[in-house]
């Protein structure tokens, strides 16, 4: 049963570039969540999604950042007209359907460096 | 809202010893659940172990136990017998185990594990 598999593993991008972020969860998970983690920090979560839905998107900055979960396909985190600020490591977590105990697995994470 | 404090920023044992990481929480919510992660320096974070707020016993899994005491709020996590593999950042975190499942996390304790 593979685990949460995130691409790309690093990503370098100059300022005013687009970032897509790939995540696929876990088989059977129909949660997922992104979370940003900056240097010697803990993870802050940005977006809660289910498929076809944004449940819950108090954690992502209003502009330059969108998220979604299709029907079919991974879920995508992008960040549009990147700057420095947005270097950082994204990771994605996934959980099963509601209900019971609502452990997250994880991705390895995306590093992105904006230059 | 939820919080999760985490007030030792770096740990040092040696190997073979145990060892207790703090974690402190406060929530409004009647039902959470609490976790504990380890990240390495690959920088992946894993899954280790889960308490519900409502288990009358204290996880454990393997070497990881829990020590939950739910009147001081206080979610410990001990490593018994260290390996220099333990080495590691490990955050605590919790969610409503009803609702947004939306987690929490503090903001990670550094383990060093010497010879």
């Amino acid at each position: 049963n593979a685990g949460v598999m995130q691409n790309p593993r690093h990503l370098v991008r100059r300022r005013g570039q687009e970032a897509r972020l790939r995540c696929s969860p876990m088989k059977g998970h129909s949660h997922v969540y992104w979370y940003r983690q900056l240097p010697e920090e803990g993870l802050k979560f940005m977006v809660y999604l289910q498929k076809e839905n944004i449940i819950d998107e108090s954690g992502m900055p209003k502009e330059r950042f969108s998220a979604e979960f299709p029907k079919e396909g991974p879920s995508i985190l992008r960040i549009q007209q990147v700057v420095r600020g947005d270097s950082a490591a994204y990771f994605c977590a996934s959980s099963p359907p509601a209900g019971g105990e609502q452990t997250q697995y994880f991705g390895p994470g995306t590093r992105l460096l904006v230059l | 809202a939820q919080k999760i404090t985490q007030t030792q920023p770096g740990m040092f044992v040696q190997e073979k010893e145990a060892v207790t990481l703090d974690c402190t929480y406060d929530t409004s919510d009647p039902s959470y659940g609490l976790f504990w992660y380890k990240q390495p320096s690959s920088g992946e974070m894993i899954f280790l172990i889960y308490q519900g707020s409502y288990d009358q016993q204290n996880a454990t899994e393997g070497r990881y136990s829990l020590n939950f005491q739910k009147a001081r709020k206080s979610a410990n996590l001990v490593i018994s017998a260290s390996q220099l593999g333990d080495s590691a950042m490990y955050f605590c975190a919790m969610n409503p185990t009803r609702g947004s499942y939306i987690p929490t996390f503090g903001r990670g304790t550094s383990l060093i594990v010497h010879p």
